[in-house]
């Protein structure tokens, strides 16, 4: 069954660096998203991704987030400079109707 | 806007039924959603409903829709360990491509 993956599974950085987590979509799909989990917390929206461009974000998603589609196959976000409230889950999803997710990417800022 | 509320802790027997709850506050939300956590896992689509249906079935979940009160629940019949998770009730408002919001999950312990 085709599944959403992501890597890596644990990215531990220091504050003020750039991130890049990784997701690999369900190759057919054509919406992809990006959430977020801090620890105790609901699980947040941060962005949908549609046809090449941001549909949607939300306030957590500010000048700081970046995604892109580089190829067809791979979606990334990018945190440029990171900061300890960044640590969290982060979970990518894709969906053609109903969202399928990735097993996450934990980070972790110090 | 959107929110999703649900109790944090359930436990239960093996072999017992299990029911998990959630309120919603959107009542337009087209879709309902359970999702499934295990430990260091993601988080995986369990089961959902169109907003206007009021009950689904499927093997030992059965999912109960009150529109009217905006209350969802999960009924999992016969609760094994390995249903022993977290799960978490969520929206969709609109069309396909909207977002999920989320509950902030129950822990289902199941005790042998």
């Amino acid at each position: 069954e085709p599944e959403v993956t992501q890597t890596p599974s644990h990215q531990v950085t220091q504050m003020g660096q750039e991130v890049i987590l990784r997701c690999v979509p369900i190759s057919n799909h054509l919406y992809f998203y990006w959430y977020r989990q801090i620890l105790g917390q609901k699980v947040e929206f941060l962005v949908s991704f549609y046809n090449n461009e941001i549909s949607e974000k939300s306030e957590i998603f500010d000048d700081q987030f970046s995604v892109e589609r580089p190829d067809g196959s791979n979606f990334t976000l990018k945190i440029r400079s990171t900061k300890l409230e960044d640590s969290a889950m982060y979970f990518c999803a894709s969906s053609l109707g109903e969202q399928f997710f990735g097993p996450g990417t934990r980070l972790t800022v110090l | 806007g959107e929110d999703v509320e649900q109790s944090l802790f359930l436990s239960v027997r093996e072999g017992d039924s299990s029911v998990i709850n959630c309120t919603y506050t959107d009542s337009s939300s087209t879709y309902l959603y359970w999702y499934k956590q295990e430990p260091g896992a993601g988080l995986q689509l369990l089961t959902y409903i169109f907003s206007n249906m009021d009950m689904k079935q499927d093997q030992r979940l059965t999912v109960l829709l009150n529109k009217k009160d905006k209350h969802l629940s999960l009924r999992i019949a016969d609760t094994q360990t390995g249903d022993s998770a977290i799960y978490f009730c969520a929206e969709r408002v609109g069309g396909g491509y909207q977002k999920v919001t989320f509950g902030i999950g129950t822990k289902l312990q199941v005790i042998p």
